[in-house]
């Protein structure tokens, strides 16, 4: 079964400093997301983004957050200047456009991002 | 706005016995999905059911049931004969159904122990 990949599973990364997060989402999907997990807590909803562009994003996703498909088969996320709030597991997902939602949204198994 | 509450942080149980997980959402839509996700200690989001808002019908598979009422805006997870594999997170989810563009909002999690 076809399956969404993330690169690295863990980031450490010093305070301040530029993190890319990358996804490989399943080939014919249309539509990519992020979202967050801080340890212990709940899957928070970050961005999504489809025909190239942000359809939505949370009020977490600020000025320090990006995303971008470079190329046909990568979604990446960037973190400008890190911060030691921003450690969390990071999830990809995607999601095709088949019927009205008939198929769930395929989750990565997470980047685990370590700030120091 | 959409909402979905687990009141049950943690729940702890001896093997063998069954465990109810419950879920109560909140949404305005008419016509939405509700998830299960399980989350073991190694963190990926391992999807386990998908109910459509017109479907109430309960669902089993192997030791795993779901028992969804509209009526409530409930949509519990049992776990019969529960094994030690089945520690894990459980998070419960709502979608709206809006064609392709899928963002999930989740509940906060119950961690379910099982003690051998």
């Amino acid at each position: 079964e076809p399956e969404v990949t993330q690169t690295p599973s863990h980031q450490v990364t010093q305070m301040g400093q530029e993190v890319i997060l990358r996804c490989v989402p399943i080939s014919n999907h249309l539509y990519f997301y992020w979202y967050r997990q801080i340890l212990g807590q709940k899957v928070e909803f970050l961005v999504s983004f489809y025909n190239n562009e942000i359809s939505e994003k949370s009020e977490i996703f600020d000025d320090q957050f990006s995303v971008e498909r470079p190329d046909g088969s990568n979604f990446t996320l960037k973190i400008r200047s890190t911060k030691l709030e921003d450690s969390a597991m990071y999830f990809c997902a995607s999601s095709d456009q088949q019927g009205v939602g008939n198929q769930p949204q395929h989750f990565g198994d997470g980047t685990r991002l370590s700030i120091l | 706005a959409q909402k979905v509450t687990q009141a049950q942080t943690e729940i702890s149980v001896v093997e063998k016995e069954d465990v109810t997980l419950d879920c109560v959402y909140e949404t305005r839509d008419t016509t939405y999905y509700l998830f299960w996700y399980k989350q073991p200690p190694s963190g990926e989001l391992v999807f386990l059911i998908r109910r459509n808002s017109f479907d109430e019908q309960n669902e089993i598979s192997g030791r795993y049931s779901w028992n969804f009422q509209k009526s409530t805006s409930s949509f519990n997870f049992t776990i019969t004969a529960s094994q030690v594999v089945d520690s894990a997170v459980y998070f419960c989810a709502l979608r709206r159904d809006s064609g392709g563009y899928q963002k999930v909002t989740f509940g906060t999690g119950t961690k379910l122990q099982v003690i051998p």
